[in-house]
């Protein structure tokens, strides 16, 4: 009864490729985003979904789109992927919307790797 | 904008003792204070938060932190320290007031010897 899963685990791919990263929760949360992770653990947001709708909205290149289908799923398409786009990505959720005082639960993460 | 800093790249502490993690913020509105704790190769955990109220949380597996107004801090504290403690920390706010990303600190590694 996984509360927040990411599929891939693990994802290895050349430069200029163009990959899916899955997020699913099964909390009932109507807020996800989408985290990355940096090699020196730095931690930061790239986006957030309320309810399907796009609220958060980082400096992140638009060769990286997030798509809502429903608020229990949000995905990461990664176009072009380049060395620097190698990180750990983690999704979270959380209820009450991303300006509320709900904490975050998080999933595994993807550790994604372009050689 | 909001931010928070965690001063200790890493904490040392044998096991039994008491041990502290720091943690100071900055926001323009009242702050939505967070603990995490990340084991290698998974994703963050919830620990503990300061939303408002009694100014000392308690949290899971006997952390608890204490939210000082007047020094902008939420250090992060337990009793006595376990090996299986040992683990990375991650301070983050909010700025409570209208709507705000949550921004994390830069992380600190706790490190339990027996």
């Amino acid at each position: 009864d996984t509360a927040v899963s990411q599929t891939p685990k693990y994802l290895v791919t050349q430069m200029g490729n163009d990959k899916s990263i899955k997020c699913e929760q099964n909390l009932g949360h109507d807020t996800m985003y989408w985290y990355k992770q940096d090699s020196k653990k730095f931690l930061k947001i790239m986006f957030s979904y309320n309810n399907k709708e796009l609220i958060i909205n980082e400096t992140v290149p638009n060769r990286f789109s997030p798509k809502s289908p429903d608020k229990a799923h949000l995905n990461l398409h990664i176009n072009s992927l380049e060395l620097g786009d190698s990180a750990v990505y983690f999704c979270a959720s959380s209820q009450g919307g991303a300006g509320g005082p709900g904490e975050q639960f998080f999933g595994p993460g993807t550790r994604l790797t372009v050689l | 904008a909001q931010s928070v800093a965690q001063p200790e790249d890493q904490v040392n502490v044998a096991e039994g003792n008491p041990l502290t993690v720091k943690c100071t913020y900055s926001v323009s509105g009242n702050p939505y204070l967070f603990w995490y704790v990340q084991y290698p190769n998974r994703g963050l955990q919830f620990l503990l938060k300061y939303i408002t109220g009694d100014n000392l949380v308690k949290g899971s597996y006997g952390f608890e932190a204490e939210f000082n107004k007047s020094q902008t801090s939420f250090h992060l504290k337990k009793p006595s320290a376990l090996v299986s403690d040992s683990a990375l920390y991650f301070c983050a706010v909010r700025d409570g007031t209208g709507f705000q990303k949550l921004v994390f600190g830069t992380g600190t590694r706790l490190l339990v010897s027996p």
